[in-house]
């Protein structure tokens, strides 16, 4: 069975300073990755997804992850953060030719300060 | 335009009562997800259903019940028999040949 860990509950970064969300995950084979944005009272957005090819993965809102398979990572990273980024993040992973389910990391709130 | 309806945003109930999340979708998507989102434990799967008249249960399914009669419609049931019902609930839907999930807004119960 898949797992991810999240390793940061809550991230509090200045506005135009860089920012890291940390993701591990935990599988036997191969697997897809995604990084969803929650902003509050909704549901989940899209910010990027890694199937396979590049390991550096650019998604919407600046965003960016890197695929890191010995050390099972997809770290998210933007250069510069703005307060409209300020959210909830969840990793998720499933596995190729699977039911498709995701099994989602326990999030990382990220809070812009300015 | 083509997205995930849920309704209602906000729903109160009495312990002891069933309750009916609605979920409909126009994006022509083979499957349909059902998420329960509580404070610091990230989404976790309720029911999936990869085809009409077909649905699987997921990791936490006791005290939950679905139906898929249509391809665009998966409503979920919160039967009193569900000790925590109180939670915020997402509705997600995929095609068959990609991986994404696209999300609903959420429906938020509170169960008193």
């Amino acid at each position: 069975a898949q797992s991810v860990t999240q390793l940061d509950s809550q991230v509090p970064v200045f506005e135009e300073a860089p920012v890291e969300l940390r993701c591990n995950y935990s599988s036997s084979v191969s697997v897809y990755l995604f990084w969803y944005v929650q902003y509050p009272n909704q549901g989940l957005q899209l910010l990027l997804k890694y199937l396979s090819g590049s390991t550096l993965v650019k998604g919407i809102n600046g965003f960016e992850a890197e695929f890191n398979k010995s050390q099972t990572s997809f770290h998210l990273r933007k250069p510069s953060v703005h307060i409209s980024d300020t959210a909830e993040y969840f990793c998720a992973v499933t596995i190729p030719q699977g039911t498709q389910k995701l099994v989602f990391g326990q999030g990382t709130r990220l809070t812009i300060n300015p | 335009d083509g997205g995930i309806t849920q309704s209602p945003k906000y729903l109160f109930r009495k312990e002891g009562q069933n309750v009916t999340l609605s979920c409909e979708q126009n994006l022509n998507h083979d499957a349909m997800y059902w998420y329960r989102q509580d404070p610091g434990q990230g989404l976790r799967l309720i029911y999936y259903s990869q085809i009409v008249n077909d649905f699987q249960k997921g990791d936490i399914a006791e005290g939950y019940s679905v139906s898929r009669e249509k391809k665009e419609s998966f409503p979920l049931t919160v039967t009193s028999a569900q000790k925590n019902p109180t939670a915020f609930y997402l509705c997600a839907s995929s095609m068959t040949s990609y991986v994404e999930q696209y999300f609903g807004p959420g429906t938020r119960l509170t169960v008193t």
